[in-house]
């Protein structure tokens, strides 16, 4: 059974500071993974979607990730800034367009 | 320009009165979800539509069903919800290619059971 998880749970950092967030998953078999944001009462945005061939995906100062072989994605968000204080959730998709969620990380960007 | 539309945005139901959520999408996409999402958790499945083809999670309570009457709208309707169904209801939809499919999401219904 696939299982998503994301360390660390919450981050709190000074505004300017460059981070990464991860994210493990326990079945290397996944078609695509796909990080997300998250605004508190919100739904969630997409960020960036990495296919199973690629292995980096970048948007702005976001930049994803994959490595299927470990099971691991991360997110690096450069140069951060208050307005990307949110919570963080990656998602796999095993094939079956059912996308297996972590838990997510809540980023707090202090100015 | 809205691509997935939740309406409403916040309900107030009574305890055991049904309830129902709607969802509509401009992207014509084949898949579309319905999430349950409860305070710090990650997004349940519920269910989700593949064009017609209605697919249900093992776990899903029978209180819950749906129906997707055409492409662009899918309906969430709780029978008779319990204080433990207020959540957040997210709707998302995906194009359904395998390997490109990107989910996106409507902006939640959050549900209050009195």
């Amino acid at each position: 059974k696939q299982e998503v998880t994301q360390i660390p749970a919450a981050l709190s950092v000074p505004e300017g500071e460059n981070l990464v967030l991860n994210c493990s998953f326990t079945d290397s078999a996944i078609y695509n993974l796909q990080w997300f944001r998250q605004d508190p009462g919100k739904g969630l945005t997409s960020l960036l979607l990495i296919q199973s061939s690629q292995r980096e995906q970048t948007s702005g100062r976001l930049n994803a990730s994959l490595d299927k072989s470990s099971g691991r994605s991360t997110l690096y968000i450069a140069a951060s800034q208050p307005g990307d204080s949110a919570t963080y959730l990656c998602a796999v998709d095993p094939g079956t367009y059912k996308y297996i969620f972590g838990t997510g990380t809540r980023l707090k960007v202090l100015a | 320009d809205a691509m997935v539309i939740q309406n409403p945005r916040y309900q107030v139901t009574q305890f055991g009165k049904p309830v129902t959520l709607s969802c509509s999408q401009t992207l014509n996409h084949n898949v579309m979800y319905w999430y349950q999402q409860k305070s710090s958790q990650a997004p349940k499945l519920l269910f989700h539509y593949y064009d017609k083809d209605f697919n249900n999670e093992a776990d899903t309570p029978d209180n819950f069903q749906s129906r997707r009457p055409n492409t662009s709208f899918c309906f969430l309707d709780i029978r008779s919800p319990g204080l433990g169904d207020a959540a957040m209801y997210l709707c998302a939809t995906s194009i359904g290619l395998a390997g490109e499919d990107e989910q996106f999401f409507g902006p939640g219904t959050r549900l209050t059971v009195l």
